[in-house]
């Protein structure tokens, strides 16, 4: 039973640029949520994506954007990268947006400079 | 707004008991989460409580009160491996996802 995946483990992007960062939710999960996580912090939430659409979503601005497919792995894209979006960026699978139970996976570390 | 509070660093004895506590302040609450995360890794989930009380589950314990706003949580027998950052985390609507984080307690244990 494959836990939930992230791709890439880490990455070392320029001030200015675009990211996409991947994952893959649990078997049998459909719900995926996106943190950041910065050093020495709590992760912070981004959004969530249900069926395709984002269902929540926190204080991030428009560059932060996502998507998720009918097999239920999305993706989070940041443009414009700023040093501040330096950060370990976790995503979340659970069936459902309602349930308690949500399985992070490893994240990926965004370095930006 | 949304304000958690936790202690930023900890530090115990091999085999004793520690307690980790954390007072939130959030517009709307439905339960209440706390997660280990060791350095470099993916929060773990521990436990979930959304009525008051004592959740025991083998070593870790996490209580509720929700008149005061305090969760804790009680970690017994520690064991080197213990050794990581405790995350309280509070989901304040139905959305599980949609959960405000803690900063999390540093817990070291000494031998």
């Amino acid at each position: 039973d494959a836990g939930v995946t992230q791709s890439p483990t880490h990455l070392i992007k320029t001030r200015g640029q675009q990211v996409t960062l991947r994952c893959s939710p649990k078997s049998g999960h459909d719900t995926v949520s996106w943190y950041q996580q910065a050093l020495g912090q709590g992760p912070q939430f981004i959004f969530q994506y249900y069926e395709e659409e984002e269902r929540q979503r926190g204080n991030f601005p428009d560059r932060f954007s996502g998507h998720q497919f009918p097999n239920y792995s999305s993706e989070l894209n940041v443009n414009a990268l700023l040093l501040g979006d330096s950060a370990l960026y976790l995503c979340a699978s659970s069936f459902g947006t309602t349930s308690y139970e949500q399985y992070f996976g490893p994240g990926t570390r965004l370095t930006v400079t | 707004g949304q304000n958690i509070d936790q202690p930023t660093e900890m530090t115990a004895t091999e085999g004793a008991i520690v307690q980790i506590n954390c007072t939130y302040q959030t517009s709307g609450f439905n339960g209440l989460f706390w997660y280990q995360q060791h350095a470099g890794e993916a929060p773990t989930f521990l436990s979930y409580n959304v009525l008051d009380g004592l959740e025991e589950k083998g070593r870790f314990s996490s209580f509720l009160s929700r008149s005061k706003g305090y969760s804790y949580l009680l970690l017994k027998e520690l064991q080197m491996k213990d050794s990581a950052s405790y995350l309280c985390a509070v989901r304040s609507n139905t959305n599980a996802g949609k959960s405000t984080f803690g900063d999390g307690t540093t817990l070291t244990v000494k031998p």
